[in-house]
């Protein structure tokens, strides 16, 4: 595809599940990016790879938080014990890893905790 | 980080020209100024990024003042399309990492 491709789009699930988001960057993409947006609110970093490491995850609220990108290409994103509070559109986005480089943003998947 | 300040919101009629300002008093010489633009339901989409100098793209121009404490995105023609939430963002050095997001400025278009 053309772009960053985020599935699902959208997602409801039970307090105390686990969930798993997935992300497909932009082909050649090595740089990928995920954050988190609750209403009203700009998008929140969470975790950034450069290839399959994790270049930057100072922004994953907790240990409930964790995702991984082990071919440097798809990534997902996984919540363990979901909470209300977890509710939020999760973007994910991937550039070409050069500094100043433009960063794209897929849709997002939009989760729901119930 | 460096932070920026954005108003709320603007307004702007169909066809006008739409100055959107922001400041950034505290950026640092290695920080790049980029801008992104939220329409609703959708994810942010890149608009325009300058360090120095200003820049000129298919979208939009960004005007950076002398010191570089603030800038401005100025769409040349708005058109209804353009309703957004747009973000100024300084990214530091221009690396690949993340960019923090303020809560952007909410532009309304009138036809």
């Amino acid at each position: 595809g053309a772009g960053v491709s985020q599935t699902p789009s959208n997602k409801v699930t039970e307090k105390g599940k686990y969930v798993e988001l997935r992300c497909d960057p932009i082909s050649g993409h090595t740089a990928l990016y995920w954050y988190r947006q609750s209403l009203g609110q700009g998008p929140e970093f969470l975790i950034y790879f450069q290839g399959t490491g994790a270049a930057d995850d100072s922004g994953l609220p907790n240990d409930r938080f964790f995702a991984v990108r082990p071919e440097g290409s798809v990534s997902t994103l996984k919540i363990q014990r979901t909470e209300r509070g977890d509710s939020a559109v999760y973007l994910c986005a991937s550039s070409l890893g050069v500094p100043g480089n433009t960063i794209y943003f897929g849709e997002g998947s939009w989760l729901t905790v119930v | 980080d460096a932070k920026t300040t954005q108003p709320n919101s603007m307004e702007s009629n169909e066809e006008e020209p739409v100055h959107l300002p922001c400041n950034h008093s505290t950026i640092s010489g290695t920080d790049y100024i980029h801008w992104y633009r939220q329409l609703p339901s959708q994810g942010p989409e890149y608009v325009i990024h300058g360090l120095t100098s200003n820049v000129n793209n298919r979208m939009a121009s960004l005007a950076i003042a002398e010191d570089r404490k603030s800038s401005t995105l100025i769409l040349h023609r708005a058109t209804l399309r353009d309703a957004a939430v747009y973000y100024c963002i300084l990214n530091y050095g221009g690396s690949q990492g993340n960019l923090i997001f303020g809560k952007g400025t909410k532009l309304s278009v009138k036809p």
